[in-house]
C-alpha cells in the first residue's frame, strides 16, 4: 500500500501557481521523498525528489516540512501542458531493488 | 530524455501465445524495470534487474520471465499469454546507485490479450 494521502483531484488557472500537497505522516529517517507525474498514455516522468531540505529544479519545487510528515510539490506558473496524474512517493534509499510504490495521485487539470 | 525505448509500442496478441517485449537504454545504466499499470492498480513492479544476468522477482512476477543478455537490452517474455496480462507494460531505468536511485521511464507497450 502507498504510504502517501493525496487528494485525488485539483484545478488551477493557466499562468497561476499549483501547490499539490501530499500526507506521509509515517515516513521513515531514511526515506525520501519523489515526486512523478504520468500525462494520459504516456510514462511517469520524474519531477523531483528530496530528503528534508527544500529542492528547486527546473521543472518544480519540493517544499517538505519540518516534521517531514508533509510535502508539498509546488508548479511555479502552470501551463496546460501541466495537466496530469502527479504520483507523490516515499521511498528508502539502500538499493534499487526497492520499487516505487505509486499510489493514486492527484489528478491536476490546468484551465485556461 | 532518458534514453530509453520499448518495443512494440503496441500488441494484439491471442490467449496462449508467447509474447516478448523489449527496453532498449543507450546510457549503459546497470539497473532496469518492468512495471506493469492497470485500471485500480497503478504501477506494480514485475522484474527487475541489477547487471548483466542478474533479476529478481517484484510483486507480480507469476507468468513473467526476463532476460538481460547485455546491459543495454530487458526483455520480458510471457510465455503463454492470458486475458489477464492485458496491460500497459512500462519499463524504467535508474541512473544512480544507492542513496538517490532515480527512475526513469520509457514510454510503455499497450498489449491486448484476447
Amino acid at each position: 500500500d502507498a504510504k502517501t494521502t493525496q487528494p485525488t483531484s485539483m484545478d488551477c488557472a493557466e499562468g497561476r501557481a499549483a501547490n499539490l500537497p501530499c500526507n506521509h505522516s509515517t515516513i521513515s529517517g531514511n526515506e525520501y521523498v519523489y515526486w512523478y507525474r504520468q500525462i494520459h498514455s504516456q510514462g511517469p516522468q520524474y519531477i523531483i525528489h528530496g530528503l528534508k531540505n527544500n529542492e528547486t529544479n527546473e521543472m518544480a519545487s519540493l517544499i517538505i516540512t519540518e516534521d517531514r510528515k508533509s510535502s508539498t510539490l509546488i508548479l511555479p506558473h502552470a501551463t496546460l501542458r501541466d495537466t496530469a496524474v502527479y504520483y507523490c512517493i516515499v521511498r528508502a534509499y539502500g538499493g534499487s531493488q526497492g520499487n516505487l510504490i505509486f499510489g493514486k495521485g492527484t489528478k491536476l487539470s490546468v484551465k485556461p | 530524455d532518458a534514453g530509453i525505448t520499448q518495443s512494440p509500442r503496441h500488441k494484439v496478441t491471442e490467449t496462449g501465445t508467447p509474447v516478448t517485449l523489449r527496453c532498449h537504454q543507450t546510457e549503459n545504466h546497470r539497473y532496469m524495470y518492468w512495471y506493469r499499470q492497470d485500471p485500480g492498480h497503478g504501477l506494480r513492479l514485475i522484474h527487475y534487474s541489477y547487471g548483466v544476468k542478474d533479476t529478481d522477482k517484484g510483486e507480480v512476477s507469476d507468468g513473467y520471465s526476463v532476460s538481460r543478455s547485455k546491459t543495454e537490452d530487458f526483455l520480458l517474455t510471457l510465455e503463454s499469454a492470458t486475458s489477464s496480462q492485458t496491460s500497459v507494460y512500462f519499463c524504467a531505468i535508474s541512473y544512480g546507485q544507492g542513496s538517490t536511485d532515480t527512475q526513469y521511464f520509457g514510454p510503455g507497450t499497450r498489449l491486448t490479450v484476447l
